[in-house]
């Protein structure tokens, strides 16, 4: 079955640039009608989306973050990304990337979650 | 963009039944999907579309819709049950927000 993975820096520096990688695995992430979002959760709060892809590479963000986002897709290497500029602290959280069924809206798998820290 | 709304905390009983709500515009023209979460622990997907449960999840939890308000039912609740609930739905966009969760508490 489909599994998600986050990786990348547990810390970044104030103002510097978040850099995520989702990896699927168990399937490819250009088969069946999907798409691929991240979304995030500060510590004790609720759950943010970010944005999503499908693999054609069209792209939605979530207006309060559009300005700071870009979230790509690598198929050759069964990947997702995503790239959160000028971060500060209130951009520390749980990172998720998730798969949605374009059908249905609804995100089915979930990655683990990844903690990223904005900090000097 | 659109706010989806839920009741911060609500409470049930061990066995009985509690419903979970949801209220905002996207709801009007599409469905929400419900997730479950307890510490620690990644959202699972509970319910989605008309009231669809993914494989896995127990048939005593359904859904509903009405104008702006969904509602996620746990019909027969257990002491497993309690963690935080969120809503989700798309707009015309295609953008999604989430509500902001409802801590179940089961006594």
């Amino acid at each position: 079955q489909v599994q998600l993975q986050e990786s990348g820096p547990g810390l970044v520096k104030p103002s510097q640039t978040l850099s995520l990688t989702c990896t699927v695995s168990g399937g490819s992430i250009s088969s069946g009608s999907y798409y691929w979002s991240w979304i995030r959760q500060p510590a004790g709060k609720g759950l943010e989306w970010i944005g999503r892809i499908y693999t054609s590479g069209s792209t939605n963000y979530n207006p309060s973050l559009k300005s700071r986002v870009t979230i790509s897709v690598d198929t050759s290497k069964n990947q997702f990304s995503l790239k959160l500029s000028s971060v500060t602290a209130a951009d520390t959280a749980v990172y998720y990337c998730a798969r949605a069924d374009s059908g249905e809206d609804a995100f089915d798998i979930w990655g683990q979650g990844t903690m990223v820290t904005v900090s000097s | 963009s659109s706010e989806l709304t839920q009741d911060p905390a609500v409470s049930v009983a061990l066995g009985q039944t509690v419903r979970i709500t949801c209220q905002g515009d996207s709801l009007r023209s599409y469905y929400a999907s419900w997730y479950q979460q307890k510490p620690g622990q990644a959202p699972v997907l509970v319910i989605y579309g008309k009231n669809n449960r993914p494989s896995g999840i127990p048939d005593r939890f359904s859904g509903s819709s009405s104008g702006n308000t969904a509602s996620l039912t746990i019909t027969g609740a257990q002491a497993e049950d309690e963690a935080d609930y969120y809503c989700n739905s798309r707009d015309s966009s295609g953008n999604h927000q989430f509500g902001g969760g409802t801590k179940l508490t089961v006594l």
